[in-house]
């Protein structure tokens, strides 16, 4: 089974806080993917990758950076958090052929 | 602009009974739609997938079919029960355009016993 983890399931931080939200998949996936998810928006992707050190933005990059140092890890960043920052972000991975994708259990970030 | 709409926010179904969503999509580039199944507090996991060589695909109690002149598809699920009750998202793909998804805004199915 594919496997895709993101360690921090609940947090809590503070407006201008920079956050990390990471996440490593075990299947040897070239693509990684992040999205948030947000009540009436549905999945919106924020950044995504197709190899090491490569990054791609998507629909809503804005405040976000991300990085990827390894092929298994994808690490979402949020360089000073706001508000309006408050969601669910899930991690995905597939394979170079594949639009078939696999997510996370998802971290719940709320924003104070 | 959304590429992938899902127009209804819920739906309610009695056990038993035949649930249809419903997905309309706008972007011709999209020759593969998948449809996720998300409950509260958990990542989405994969339900069913089309290609658009196909106009339908089952799987179990699950059946997607794809109306590529109206944009339109649709996941049916024969007989619903209880722990169907989640969230779907419908999402759209293309194998040569791009390899990531355009996902709906989701439709939350509620199975009443």
């Amino acid at each position: 089974d594919v496997k895709v983890t993101q360690s921090s399931r609940y947090l809590v931080k503070r407006t201008g806080e920079k956050v990390f939200l990471e996440c490593v998949q075990d299947m040897d996936h070239e693509n990684m993917f992040w999205y948030r998810q947000d009540p009436g928006l549905g999945l919106r992707l924020i950044y995504f990758s197709y190899d090491v050190k490569m990054k791609e933005k998507g629909d809503i990059p804005e405040g976000y950076s991300v990085s990827r140092e390894k092929k298994e890890r994808f690490s979402l960043i949020l360089e000073s958090a706001s508000t309006n920052q408050t969601s669910m972000y899930l991690c995905a991975s597939s394979t170079g052929g594949s639009n078939t994708i696999y997510f996370g259990e998802g971290s719940w970030l709320t924003v104070v | 602009d959304q590429q992938v709409k899902q127009n209804s926010p819920s739906l309610s179904v009695q056990e038993g009974r035949i649930s249809i969503l419903n997905c309309d999509y706008t972007n011709s580039m999209f020759d593969y739609f998948l449809w996720y199944k998300k409950y509260p507090a958990e990542g989405p996991t994969f339900l069913i997938s089309i290609s658009s060589i196909k106009d339908k695909n089952e799987d179990g109690r699950f059946t997607v079919f794809l109306n590529k002149s109206a944009k339109h598809l649709s996941l049916h699920i024969v007989p619903s029960q209880p722990g169907d009750s989640a969230v779907y998202f419908c999402a759209a793909g293309s194998f040569t355009w791009a390899r990531q998804l355009t996902f709906g805004s989701g439709t939350q199915l509620t199975v009443l016993p």
